[in-house]
Order: structure tokens, then C-alpha cells, then sequence
């Protein structure tokens, strides 16, 4: 059974700009998680999704960053305009619903210039 | 507040039974104690959860004192893929009323030859 899948793996782009990370959940899963991961630090929950509906996003900088989960199946997260401390690994899981076992995806390592 | 206390690092020598402590002296009666690990370069990967009783699957043990405010994982049989840093999370774990994963800092576990 395949896992989180997330692309990029790695980006890099310049201060400004925008981008978007994708993320495809584990079949069935409802719900769906995105964190930011800063070096040597443990993962922080930017927003949670329970189907379509964005449930917490109580953590997520909305003047620039965005999410959506179109469908209750893929989800993205967009950055616009990137700013250096944003620099970070974003990392999306899933879990059939909150009190169950989170899989996490390998993560997207952003570097902003 | 972080919830939980853990050693920054740890060091094991392979083939020996890792032990990794936690302190939870706040825990309250319906939180559940987490354990989950990242290897380098991957997402999060649950290990293993209990409440009162200590646990045991494929992976490791857990061991909960009898007062809850502590516990220890167990790794039996260290291997070098064990190499990771390995998280304590207290949270309601129920599935109606489950909290979200705050990761703290985590014991960074090195395994040596």
C-alpha cells in the first residue's frame, strides 16, 4: 500500500516568490495534516483538514500562506510571497480521523534565497 | 508549555536495549502517552501508545510508572536503523475527543557500532 505522497521533494526559490507543495494521503484517510518542520526542531501543525473541511488552522500565517483539500482527497499548501524564514521542511500526514495513528509523508525541504 | 521532558541525546551501543525516558508529571487521567520517531531525512513514524498498562508490539515497549507522571521506550535490540530522534507526545488520544500531536524537541538516539 503506497504512503504520503508529497512533491517537490526539495525547492528552492527566490524571496518573493510563491509556491505550492502537494500532498496525496493514504486511501480512505479523512484526515489530513500539514506541519512545518524548522531544523532541529519537532514538526508544528500549520492545519488540519477532516474531509474537505479545514478544521484547525488556527497555527497558519494566513496573510501568505493558503491551503486547500478540493474533493477531500489532495490537498495544497501555497506560500505567496515566500520570505526567508519560511525556510523550512513541510510535511503532510494522514490518519483515518484525529485519534488514530498519523502517516507522515517524506516532506518537501524548502530554501527560500 | 511543553507537556513532556526528554534528554537531548542519548547514545546505545548496537545489539544493546535502548531505554529513552520521558517525564509527564502534569498528565492528566484521560491523555494518552505517544511515541513516535523521525529518521533522518523522513517524516515521523509512530511507534507505539498507551494509557495506564505498559505495552508492547513489534517495535518496541512501553513502559508507564504506576503514578503515569514518567515512562520509558524500549528498544530491545538496537539496531543502526534505530538511529533517529524519538518524541514523547501526552495527549487525549480518544477517538471523539482526541487532541492534536505537539512534538517537542525529542532525544536524539544514536546508535553505535
Amino acid at each position: 500500500e503506497a504512503g504520503v505522497v508529497q512533491s517537490p521533494r526539495y525547492k528552492i526559490i527566490e524571496k518573493k516568490q510563491p509556491v505550492a507543495f502537494w500532498c496525496n494521503p493514504i486511501s480512505g484517510h479523512n484526515t489530513l495534516y500539514w506541519y512545518l518542520q524548522n531544523l532541529g526542531q519537532g514538526p508544528e501543525l500549520l492545519i488540519r483538514y477532516e474531509n474537505e473541511e479545514a478544521v484547525d488552522d488556527s497555527q497558519l500565517p494566513k496573510d501568505r500562506f493558503s491551503a486547500e483539500r478540493l474533493k477531500g482527497v489532495d490537498s495544497t499548501l501555497k506560500i505567496q510571497p515566500a520570505e526567508l524564514g519560511d525556510s523550512a521542511v513541510y510535511l503532510c500526514a494522514s490518519s483515518l480521523g484525529l485519534g488514530n495513528e498519523q502517516f507522515f509523508g517524506p516532506g518537501t525541504r524548502l530554501t527560500v534565497l | 508549555d511543553a507537556k513532556t521532558t526528554q534528554p537531548t541525546s542519548m547514545d546505545c551501543a548496537e545489539g544493546r536495549a535502548a531505554n529513552l525516558p520521558c517525564n509527564h508529571s502534569t498528565i492528566s487521567g484521560n491523555e494518552y502517552v505517544y511515541w513516535y520517531r523521525q529518521i533522518h531525512s523522513q517524516g515521523p513514524q509512530y511507534i507505539i501508545h498507551g494509557l495506564k498498562n505498559n505495552e508492547t508490539n513489534e517495535m518496541a515497549s512501553l513502559i508507564i510508572t504506576e503514578d503515569r507522571k514518567s515512562s520509558t521506550l524500549i528498544l530491545p535490540h538496537a539496531t543502526l536503523r534505530d538511529t533517529a530522534v524519538y518524541y514523547c507526545i501526552v495527549r487525549v488520544g480518544d477517538v471523539q475527543g482526541a487532541q492534536k500531536l505537539v512534538f517537542g524537541q525529542g532525544t536524539r538516539l544514536t546508535i553505535n557500532p
